[in-house]
């Protein structure tokens, strides 16, 4: 399944909401998941079944979709939220991933 | 508290093999895991997946048939065995637990692998 992530980049700051998308060339129905990862960091789980909020992860953080088209929105961006954020399809193995957003001030 | 610890890599020269590991605490080790790749500067890779009880491997076409995926359940250990070794395989090794939806809920800080003469 090819994953289609945009934007690969995005300049946003403090307070902004930002949304980034994710598209999928089959549908993939809800499986979905996002991830952030900082610099020399693991990534993080944040969102699993497209719009379930991982435990301990904000509320600002939220997403969407089903089938082929997925959003992750983060409302009133903070300073620890910029990061690169991953989409990745669990549908059908490889279970592929985007090709990353790099969230920056 | 979940903890996933990779070791195991280094430097290899191209055409040779390495075993990494993942050793894990904090929960009932008998769960699906994953090796997920990350080459330097660039984004992620999956490219296994195996079963709680060892029974189905998954695979990626990059790696299919030179890399082995397998775990001791007994050991609460993980092991990704790769063979053939290319170049392109340099990256860091990361390790994660299955979570909903076939999602990654827990992830090891990574071991560096450098396919190199």
């Amino acid at each position: 399944i090819q994953m289609t992530q945009s934007p690969s980049s995005l300049s946003a700051s403090i307070g902004d909401r930002v949304t980034i998308t994710c598209r999928t060339n089959q549908s993939i129905n809800i499986f979905l998941n996002w991830y952030q990862q900082k610099p020399a960091n693991a990534p993080k789980l944040l969102i699993y079944a497209a719009s379930s909020l991982q435990s301990g992860v904000p509320s600002r953080f939220r997403a969407s979709g089903s089938g082929t088209d997925f959003t992750l929105t983060i409302s009133s961006l903070q300073p620890e939220d910029f990061a690169t954020y991953f989409c990745q399809q669990s549908s059908i193995t490889p279970y592929s991933f985007g090709q990353g957003t790099k969230l920056e001030i | 508290e979940v903890q996933l610890l990779e070791s195991g890599g280094g430097l290899v020269q191209p055409g040779g093999s390495l075993r990494v590991s993942c050793a894990a605490s904090g929960f009932t080790f008998n769960t699906a895991m994953s090796w997920v790749r990350q080459a330097p500067g660039k984004g992620l890779e999956w490219l296994s997946a195996i079963s709680g009880s060892g029974g189905s491997t998954y695979y990626a076409d990059s790696v299919k048939g030179r890399f082995s995926i397998s775990r001791d359940n007994s050991k609460n250990t993980l092991y990704l065995q790769m063979n053939s070794l290319r170049v392109e395989d340099t990256a860091i090794y990361y390790c994660a637990k299955g979570g909903a939806a076939r999602s990654s809920d827990y992830w090891g800080q990574g071991t560096l692998v450098t396919v190199s003469s």
